[in-house]
C-alpha cells in the first residue's frame, strides 16, 4: 500500500505553545485520517479528510488536506498537558496504512 | 455496545508455544482488522475481514499466523510456534463501510500485549 511519512518523529513543547505535525505521500491519496494514541493506549479516531484543500477544526485542533491530496497537517493551538500523546495519520481505501506518528510531549 | 473488546489484555508465552487472541467488534460494523504495533511505530496492517470473508492478508504475515471470523462476528488471531520477534501489541479494529465508503474511522480495541520469552 501507499506509504505515508510523518514528520517530525518527536516534538517537545512548552505548555501554551503551538504544535504541528505533517503527513506526506509521493502519490495522491483518496483520504486521510488522523488518530491520537495516548501513552500505553490504543489509537482513537479524530477526523477524516476526503476533499482537496479541505480544512476541518475541532476546538484547538485544525486539520488540513493539501490541494494535491498528497499531504496533510494537524495543528494544535496553545497546547495543554492533555494533548500529550502520539498523533498518527493513516490513509487507504480498503484498509488503512498508518504513518509512524509524531510523539508530542509537553512541559507544563 | 461497549466498543471493541480484546482478550486477553496481556499474554506471556514461551517461545515455540501457540497463542490465540480474540476480538469482539462493534456489532453494527461489517469490517474487522488486525494490526500489530511495536514501540515507537505506527500500527502495521496484518489482515482484514468483510463480514466472514478474509479479504486481504499482509505479506508480512508468515504461515504461522492465521485469522478467522466465523459467522462474521468475533475474530480470532492465532500465532503458532511463537518467536521472540512476535512480541508486540496486537490491535483489533472495526469499521462500518457503506458502498465502499468508510462511514467513520476505525474503532480500536485496547489490544493484546504479547511477550514471548
Amino acid at each position: 500500500g501507499q506509504q505515508v511519512m510523518q514528520i517530525p518523529q518527536y516534538q517537545h513543547v512548552q505548555e501554551g505553545e503551538d504544535f504541528t505535525t505533517y503527513c506526506n505521500s509521493s502519490t495522491t491519496l483518496s483520504n486521510i485520517q488522523w488518530y491520537k494514541q495516548r501513552p500505553g493506549g490504543h489509537p482513537v479516531f479524530l477526523i477524516q479528510l476526503v476533499k482537496s484543500g479541505e480544512v476541518k477544526k475541532q476546538k484547538r485542533l485544525t486539520f488540513q488536506f493539501g490541494e494535491a491530496k498528497k499531504n496533510s497537517s494537524l495543528h494544535i493551538t496553545a497546547t495543554q498537558t492533555t494533548d500529550v500523546g502520539t498523533y498518527v495519520c493513516a490513509q487507504g481505501a480498503q484498509k488503512l496504512v498508518f504513518g509512524q506518528g509524531t510523539r508530542l510531549t509537553i512541559n507544563p | 455496545d461497549t466498543g471493541v473488546s480484546q482478550d486477553p489484555r496481556h499474554k506471556i508465552t514461551k517461545r515455540g508455544q501457540n497463542v490465540t487472541f480474540r476480538c469482539d467488534p462493534i456489532s453494527e460494523h461489517n469490517r474487522l482488522y488486525w494490526y500489530r504495533q511495536t514501540l515507537g511505530q505506527g500500527p502495521e496492517f496484518l489482515t482484514y475481514f468483510q463480514n466472514e470473508a478474509q479479504l486481504e492478508k499482509s505479506r508480512l504475515l508468515s504461515d504461522r499466523f492465521s485469522a478467522e471470523r466465523p459467522k462474521g462476528s468475533f475474530s480470532t488471531l492465532e500465532i503458532q510456534r511463537t518467536e521472540q520477534g512476535d512480541s508486540a501489541m496486537y490491535l483489533c479494529a472495526s469499521s462500518l463501510e457503506v458502498g465502499g465508503v468508510k462511514v467513520y474511522g476505525y474503532t480500536f480495541g485496547s489490544g493484546t500485549r504479547l511477550t514471548v520469552v
